[in-house]
């Protein structure tokens, strides 16, 4: 069954960086787009980008560019989102979520459990 | 970006109670529209896409509708497992894509 398994939650003081990874299993991790969504507490849901894990290029939303890298290791069939220089803003769940059909639909179909980050000096 | 706004922010309903959930998209988007369910301290949970079509798996209470700038998802009988909160989202601006705010659906 398709599984998408991340990292647990983070601490991290303002400036610092962070590296949440998505681990996949029970499909050809390439033959799908994954996306990254974050969303602050108690808000709404905010797409950053996705990562096209065929080809290892991202496509990042707008607000999301300079401070956020998505990467892969194929290898292991994982996706990672890094943050640098944090902010207390930065504070949110991050899930990372599979797209429906590959790299054509635009839609979620399978989600990670989530990663909390948490900026705080 | 297209602006996607939900309404009514929440709705109190009761067990077996047919309940509609509205969103506008700030220009027409054709029927590049998804619904999602979320929990409390989980991840979101695909429902409907493509505006009406049903997700694997989804139980067939729930249906959507619309096309262009005006779109509905339908519970048609709440269950106890219903009451979560539902995000839109469209898909047709890709490198844009955008959620509704949500609505919250509460037990009355």
């Amino acid at each position: 069954q398709v599984q998408l398994v991340q990292s647990g939650s983070e601490l991290k003081k303002p400036g610092a960086s962070v590296k949440v990874s998505c681990k996949a299993s029970g499909y050809t991790f390439t033959s799908y787009a994954m996306n990254w969504v974050r969303q602050a507490p108690g808000q709404g849901l905010e797409w950053m980008g996705w990562i096209n894990t065929n080809t290892g290029n991202p496509t990042y939303a707008q607000g999301f560019t300079g401070r956020f890298v998505f990467s892969l290791d194929t290898s292991v069939s994982t996706a990672y989102l890094q943050i640098s220089s944090l902010k207390a803003e930065d504070t949110a769940v991050y899930y990372c979520a599979r797209d429906l059909e590959g790299y054509s639909s635009y839609y979620f179909d399978y989600w990670g459990q989530g990663t909390l980050v948490t900026v705080s000096s | 970006d297209i602006q996607m706004t939900q309404s009514p922010s929440s709705v109190s309903a009761s067990v077996g109670d047919r309940v509609t959930i509205t969103c506008r998209a700030s220009q027409g988007i054709s029927s590049w529209l998804a619904w999602y369910q979320q929990k409390p301290g989980k991840a979101p949970k695909l429902l409907i896409y493509a505006a009406s079509s049903l997700q694997s798996g989804v139980p067939s209470r729930f249906s959507g509708s619309g096309s262009g700038t005006d779109f509905t998802l339908t519970i048609s009988s709440l269950q106890p497992e219903d009451f979560a909160t539902y995000y839109c989202q469209q898909a047709n601006s890709f490198p844009a894509l955008t959620f509704g705010g949500g609505t919250k659906v509460e037990i009355k």
